[in-house]
């Protein structure tokens, strides 16, 4: 199984939900990522997860709240979120710190905040 | 810090053509170059991959050769289909932190 899931594929919601994206990996990795991909751009790192503990957070504002449940799972939290916020949220996984590995990514959740 | 330049797309090409995607980077150390392929509507996936100098990755008729006196990984294909046809990113990984650092993607549009 190379494979990461996230879901829901498609989520729509208003500035006052809260919502959650899920990923879930069962390759035995151990570093988990947020990213968020803006239309024609490239993916922009959120947050890392090393080991279920959150090791890079990349100034991401408090409306979306990581949480990593256990080493197969990964969670963003999103409440209060503005319409500049929507996009394309990518979760990846990668073995561990060696250089050498590559991420592999899910299929994204596409959010749309109205 | 590190960085990675890609071209700038879109590029547009016809059937058979040949393809070349220019991709420089800056780092310290030595890190691991990789090519990521991004159809529309998808995640993205890993094309190929080097982890040192000189090394080749290929995979499905790209290649890209780790190029470190010229800090370069260019991706080529000897003839592109229409169904290659996707946002191309090249990205680099290596310091001691988790970060895979993405170029700004190159958009290939094959043409019949």
């Amino acid at each position: 199984d190379t494979e990461v899931t996230q879901t829901p594929k498609h989520l729509v919601m208003g500035m006052t939900n809260k919502k959650s994206l899920k990923c879930e990996q069962h390759m035995g990795h151990r570093a988990m990522y947020w990213y968020k991909q803006k239309a024609k751009k490239p993916p922009e790192l959120m947050f890392v997860y090393s080991y279920e503990k959150l090791s890079i957070n990349e100034s991401v504002p408090s409306r979306f709240s990581p949480e990593c449940p256990n080493s197969s799972l990964l969670n963003l939290h999103l409440h209060a979120l503005q319409p500049e916020d929507s996009a394309l949220y990518l979760c990846a996984s990668r073995p561990g710190q060696g250089i050498d590995t590559e991420a592999f990514f899910g299929q994204g959740t596409r959010l749309t905040v109205v | 810090g590190n960085s990675v330049t890609q071209m700038e797309g879109p590029v547009t090409l016809s059937e058979e053509a040949f393809l070349t995607i220019n991709c420089t980077y800056t780092a310290t150390g030595y890190p691991s170059l990789f090519w990521y392929v991004q159809y529309p509507g998808e995640g993205l996936q890993l094309l190929l991959k080097a982890t040192k100098a000189d090394d080749k990755g290929s995979n499905k008729g790209f290649e890209a050769t780790y190029r470190k006196e010229t800090t370069s990984f260019h991706l080529e294909k000897g003839s592109v289909q229409v169904s290659d046809s996707a946002v191309y990113f090249c990205a680099l990984g290596g310091d001691s932190s988790y970060k895979l650092i993405f170029g700004s993607g190159t958009r290939l549009l094959v043409r019949p």
